[in-house]
């Protein structure tokens, strides 16, 4: 079975504050790993997956196998980083789809 | 950029009311998913679909849904008899292949009433 665990529903920092989005999951395959975001009446969106390693707007995640967890992080959170965000696994379903288990998703508000 | 569109945007309806909300996919995308999020909850996985059928259903596509590509373009997913509890924002996503990004629509709020 797969689940994704994000403890946190609201998160609130400073502008210029670090952030860090807490994300852990469980799956007996290899994982891989999303944070996708959605801001305020937009639609989801893919932030980053593990597999690419790249920073994205100052986001970066590490897969951490042995904790099982892919935490969000960011050293200087801006007001426009305000949104809700998704961590997501995909694992193979039938055939060669591979579905989304999501979250519940983490709000992070970003005060000025 | 092309972008996944999704039509109504809101659909009310009667309890017992057949609905059907329609995705238009990236043209060149080969795999379809339909996924919901009942309010305050998490998004949940209904169906994936490719090669003209069924991949994957879950626990919640029950015989009560239906998901069908009739064009070559349009991926609808139809309810036969809405219940109260399928009031959710239903989410249409296309991908290339495999486990590569899913990119979703705006959705459609459905509210049975």
């Amino acid at each position: 079975a797969q689940r994704v665990t994000q403890p946190e529903k609201l998160l609130s920092v400073f502008k210029g504050a670090p952030v860090e989005l807490k994300c852990n999951y469980s799956y007996s395959g290899s994982p891989e790993l999303f944070w996708y975001v959605q801001y305020s009446r937009q639609r989801l969106q893919l932030l980053l997956r593990h597999i690419s390693r790249e920073s994205i707007k100052g986001f970066t995640a590490d897969l951490n196998k042995g904790e099982t967890s892919f935490h969000l992080k960011k050293p200087f959170a801006q007001e426009e980083d305000s949104a809700m965000y998704y961590c997501a696994l995909s694992g193979r379903s039938g055939g060669s789809n591979y579905k989304l288990t999501f979250g519940k998703g983490t709000l992070l508000t970003v005060n000025p | 950029e092309p972008e996944v569109t999704q039509t109504p945007s809101h659909q009310v309806t009667q309890m017992g009311q057949e609905v059907i909300l329609r995705c238009v996919p990236i043209s060149n995308h080969l795999y379809f998913y339909w996924y919901r999020q009942i309010l305050g909850q998490k998004v949940e996985f209904l169906v994936s679909f490719y090669n003209n059928e069924i991949s994957e259903k879950s626990e919640i596509f029950d015989d009560q849904f239906s998901v069908e590509r009739p064009d070559g373009s349009n991926f609808t997913l139809k309810i036969r008899s809405t219940k109260l509890e399928d009031s959710a924002m239903y989410f249409c996503a296309s991908g290339w292949g495999g486990n590569i990004e899913q990119f979703f629509g705006p959705g459609t709020r459905l509210t049975v009433l």
